[in-house]
């Protein structure tokens, strides 16, 4: 079983659209969680950490679900520049070892 | 915000071949790493570094790679003798002792022909 499991999409939006991704992790000693983009060809950048209450920043909010072992990430009024590859990342109980998600695309349009 | 730095860009290289890719870490970070990204697919662990030593390696990085840090800056990846299949993107990633955040360098394409 995969470490962490996306749904690779591709997600084909409208503009305004909401849109949410799921992410699952198969290590329930899993320590701490996080949503990365990554545009086309380049390097992932953290868009936000995950925490167990949830958390929010501007359009995108995060879920995690430690007895589900399910995190998600909802993003509300997609912008056209929100169209990227989302990378759910999850650190194991390993301290220095994080495994990445294959990546779910987003393509939002006009 | 400070920055991982990579380079080269871009390395074309003959099967075969010996190739050392080069990272500058963040100054004040611990944590060293190495990815790999094979176009179109995940973003894969190679190896992680910390305190002058491997703490953590993947089925991937097998005796072909090598890593260190020779000089108290440079982080580097080395590969022996490359194949086909190792033309993929290679990404640097770093730390500090305390946060989470991974920076990651901008890449060095690697083509092996």
């Amino acid at each position: 079983r995969k470490e962490v499991e996306q749904d690779p999409g591709p997600f084909n939006v409208p503009e305004g659209a909401t849109v949410a991704f799921n992410c699952t992790y198969s290590n329930s000693a899993s320590q701490s969680f996080f949503w990365y983009r990554q545009d086309c060809r380049k390097e992932p950048k953290l868009l936000m950490s995950v925490y167990s209450s949830g958390n929010e920043d501007g359009r995108f909010t995060a879920q995690l679900n430690r007895a589900s072992q399910y995190i998600s990430l909802l993003i509300r009024d997609s912008k056209l520049s929100d169209s990227a590859t989302y990378l759910c990342v999850v650190k194991g109980n390993n301290f220095n070892k994080f495994y990445f998600g294959s990546g779910t695309k987003l393509n939002v349009k006009p | 915000e400070p920055e991982v730095t990579q380079t080269p860009s871009h390395q074309v290289t003959q099967m075969g071949q010996e190739v050392i890719l080069r990272c500058v870490p963040i100054s004040n970070h611990l944590y060293f790493y190495w990815y790999r990204q094979i176009l179109g697919q995940k973003v894969e662990f190679l190896v992680s570094f910390y305190n002058n030593e491997i703490s953590e390696k993947s089925e991937i990085f097998d005796d072909q790679f090598s890593v260190e840090r020779p000089d108290g800056s440079n982080f580097t990846l080395k590969i022996r003798s490359t194949k086909l299949e190792d033309s993929a993107m290679y990404f640097c990633a770093t730390r500090t002792g305390l946060g989470e955040k991974l920076f990651f360098g901008s890449g060095t394409q690697l083509s092996v022909l």
